[in-house]
């Protein structure tokens, strides 16, 4: 079946660290990927997005890093900051075309 | 620059009623999702509307419909509340299909006793 998953419920950084969040997927057809952050009593906000046909993207602060050979996506955080502090989440669209498959989501916490 | 809205934010039910929660984008886009968050767990869908006039199936739609008024606006009903259905409810909105960015609102947080 389908499901996007993260390494770690948690991770704990200090304040001006690098974060890298990871996801594992397992549909090799996904083709388009997506992070999301989730602050407490909101709803998940987009960060970025990557399509299969790139291995790299960057944005403010942040890049995702596509690996299709082990079917791992990445989300690395430059300069974490106190107000990164959220959950994260990876998705892919399902194999359906349908929707998004959401992962777990993994707890970010910077400490100062 | 609203983005998705939802309404109510907060609301308790008793077993066996009914309510229906409201969503409403600004952002022109064609689909748009009922999802449903658990604790310790991602976003489930439960329906979408890929266009005005067309609705489907997601992974948990028992017990939900749902009913796109209009392009802007995608309800879900509950018929006949169950406390598994007590759990954070989010509307999102997306352009062209899947593989584009959906938006979210800030969620209905419903409990049913």
């Amino acid at each position: 079946g389908e499901s996007v998953g993260l390494h770690l419920p948690t991770l704990s950084v200090q304040e001006g660290d690098n974060s890298i969040i990871n996801c594992a997927y397992s549909n090799s057809a996904s083709d388009y990927f997506i992070w999301y952050k989730q602050e407490s009593g909101k709803g998940p906000q987009f960060i970025i997005d990557i399509r299969s046909n790139m291995d790299k993207r960057q944005g403010q602060r942040v890049t995702v890093l596509l690996n299709k050979t082990v079917k791992h996506l990445s989300l690395q955080i430059a300069a974490t900051q106190p107000g990164d502090s959220a959950v994260y989440f990876c998705a892919e669209n399902s194999q359906a075309g349908t929707a998004l498959i959401f992962g777990k989501g993994t707890t970010l916490s910077v400490s100062s | 620059n609203a983005g998705v809205t939802q309404t109510p934010k907060f609301q308790v039910l008793k077993t066996g009623q009914s309510m229906t929660l409201q969503c409403a984008q600004d952002m022109n886009h064609n689909s748009m999702y009922w999802y449903r968050q658990d604790p310790g767990m991602g976003l489930r869908l439960i329906y979408y509307s890929a266009s005005e006039g067309t609705t489907d199936k997601g992974e948990v739609p028992n017990g939900y419909n749902v009913s796109r008024l209009n392009k802007r606006e995608f309800s879900l009903r509950l018929e006949s509340a169950a406390p598994s259905q007590t759990s954070v409810y989010f509307c999102a909105s997306s352009d062209l299909g899947v593989s584009q960015p959906q938006h979210f609102g800030d969620g209905t947080r419903l409990s049913i006793l």
